[in-house]
């Protein structure tokens, strides 16, 4: 019944390694989204995908490479992780004409990733 | 771009009212989110506010003025369970893509 399921929940992983998360949701929803949340609990985002094409891209690494196969997954591939990208990363998706209507995002319960 | 502040932590009596305030700064603007994030958990929403006034949902309520670019979170009877991170989240205008844009979020402790 989970609206919007990420995998891993917790992800503890050495310098140099590459790692993924996974999401999925089952709203029906058109748009999905990755967020990073520092230790402050900034949330800021980091890409976006409609109907599986990219529209958000902001300044991240490109270490960081977003995949969409379909409309109800987005995942996130990691290279080369480093201290830095020690984080929560939280899924989030929406409808993309009628955001505020339908009640904004619905996110993840978040991936807390740990590079050590 | 935009720029949204937040008071970093707040505190409150169990029963009391709070109100936690959000200014925004943005070159366009459609709306304004409010969402509750428990510690280790996703955030969750609470209210959107597209027009100015004052919008009432139960024990919390959401204004928003447009002109000042300002809004708060209003909490009455507050519940040890209200401790949590309240985040606004600016809905612009440009930016495409549905980008909500975060303030750093109002850590609330309810005390006894």
């Amino acid at each position: 019944d989970t609206a919007v399921s990420q995998t891993p929940k917790y992800l503890v992983t050495q310098m140099g390694n590459d790692k993924s998360i996974k999401c999925e949701q089952n709203l029906g929803h058109d748009t999905m989204y990755w967020y990073k949340q520092d230790s402050k609990k900034f949330l800021k985002i980091m890409f976006s995908y409609n109907n599986k094409e990219l529209i958000i891209n902001e300044t991240v690494p490109n270490r960081f490479s977003p995949k969409s196969p379909d409309k109800a997954h987005l995942n996130l591939h990691i290279n080369s992780l480093e201290l830095g990208d020690s984080a929560v990363y939280f899924c989030a998706s929406s409808q993309m004409r009628i955001l505020g209507a339908s009640g904004g995002y619905t996110f993840g319960s978040g991936t807390r990733l740990t590079v050590v | 771009g935009q720029n949204i502040d937040q008071p970093t932590e707040m505190t409150a009596t169990e029963g009391a009212i709070v109100q936690i305030n959000c200014t925004y700064q943005t070159s366009g603007f459609n709306g304004l989110f409010w969402y509750q994030q428990h510690a280790g958990e996703a955030p969750t929403f609470l209210s959107y506010n597209v027009l100015d006034g004052l919008e009432e949902k139960g024990r919390f309520s959401s204004f928003l003025s447009r002109s000042k670019g300002y809004s708060y979170l209003l909490l009455k009877e507050l519940q040890m369970k209200d401790s949590a991170s309240y985040l606004c989240a600016v809905y612009p205008l440009t930016g495409g893509g549905n980008k909500l844009t975060f303030g750093t979020g109002t850590q609330l402790k309810v005390e006894l």
